[in-house]
Order: C-alpha cells, then structure tokens, then sequence
C-alpha cells in the first residue's frame, strides 16, 4: 500500500508568493496532521483534521496559513503572502481514527523562501 | 499542555555498543509514547510505542521503558549498527477528553554510530 504522499518534494519561492503544498493521506484513514519541522522549534502540530473537519487549529503561526480537507483523500497548506521565516519542511501524517494512536508520515516537503 | 523533555540532543557510540535516549513528560494523563525515527530526507517512521498500563517493551534489539511514577520513558538500542544512525523522537499524547489526541514531540537526539 502507498504510504502517505506529499507534494512537491521542495518549493522554492520568493517572499510575497503563495505557496500550496498538497497531501494525500493513506487510504481509509480519517484523521490528518499537518506538521511543520525546524531546527529551532523541531516538529510543531499546525493542524488537525478528523472526518475532513479541522479540529484542532491552534498551531497555525499566522491568518497568512490556511488548511482544507475537501474529501478524505486530499488536503492542502497553502501559505499567502509567504515570508522567509516560513522556511521549513512541513510533514503530512495520518492515521486510521480518532481513537487510534499510530500516525504515519509523508516524507515531507521542504520549502524555501528567498 | 503537554511538555517533552528529551536527553541528549547528540550521542555518538561505537558499533556493537548499546544507546539509551531519555525523555520526560509533564501531563500525568499521557497514555501513550511513540518513538519515531527519522532518516535524513525522509519523514520519520513509528518504530515502537508503549502505552501506559505496561512498563517495558522489545522488539528485537529496541526496547522502550516507561516509569509512570516519574513520568519518564527511554529507548534501548542493543548491538548498535551503523544503519541505526538517524534522528530520534520520543511522543506523548495526552487524552484531552475532548477528542483531541495530538502527539507532543521531543526535540530529537541525533544518533551517530561509528562503525
């Protein structure tokens, strides 16, 4: 089975752009994190979706990011404007339910702002 | 909320040599402690957990302990291996009742074995 995929892989932009990054979760699980992943701060939760609902948002740094879920097998981070400070890798994971406690990992993607 | 403390940030062993990465948590109603490792370039991969009501658990040459008393658990790396090299995370969910089951990261600790 196909693990949880993400893409692009790497973005590079320059400040002011948008930014969309892009999530396909593993077939049949209802629940996905959004993760972004730097040096200084390490793995930070920016949002929790179950069911295609978010449900946890309080991660998200600034109004400039913004989560969907339109259906079960899909969802994006987009950021706009983005600015060099949002340089990291951000991680997608999901798990099967709520209840459950195994979360599996995309391989993420790296973004950098110029 | 939930706080993870993990020790040390770096470790460096021999091959063959065992490696014990600590970490702590402050939420006594944490009921589960994933470990993840994580290669470079990659995203990082579950590769064992204990829940609260067990005190130890093996699988192969990793073991992971839990003292819910002190509100520490460790990772056991027996006869380490160069392909063992990666960073490490230790999790934390606390049940917050109110369905919210996020995992709480440690900050990592970068494995080195020297072959």
């Amino acid at each position: 089975d196909a693990g949880v995929i993400q893409s692009p892989r790497h973005e590079v932009t320059e400040m002011g752009q948008e930014v969309t990054l892009r999530c396909k979760p593993i077939s049949g699980h209802n629940s996905l994190f959004w993760y972004r992943q730097t040096m200084m701060r390490g793995l930070e939760l920016l949002i929790y979706f179950n069911n295609n609902v978010p449900i946890d948002d309080s991660g998200m740094p600034e109004d400039r990011f913004s989560a969907k879920m339109p259906n079960a097998s899909f969802s994006t981070l987009k950021i706009q404007p983005s600015e060099p400070r949002d340089s990291a890798v951000y991680f997608c994971a999901s798990k099967q339910r709520e209840s459950t406690d195994t979360q599996y990992f995309g391989p993420g993607t790296r973004l950098t702002v110029l | 909320g939930e706080n993870v403390e993990q020790h040390p940030s770096t470790l460096s062993v021999q091959e063959g040599d065992s490696a014990v990465i600590k970490c702590t948590y402050s939420d006594s109603a944490s009921n589960y402690f994933p470990w993840y490792k994580q290669e470079l370039g990659k995203g990082p991969q579950l590769i064992i957990d204990i829940r609260s009501n067990v005190g130890e658990k093996k699988d192969q040459r990793i073991a992971v302990t839990l003292n819910k008393t002190a509100k520490h658990f460790s990772l056991h790396i027996t006869e380490t291996q160069p392909e063992d090299s990666a960073v490490y995370f230790c999790a934390a969910i606390p049940y917050s009742g109110a369905g919210s089951y996020q995992l709480t990261f440690g900050k990592g600790t970068k494995l080195s074995v020297i072959p």
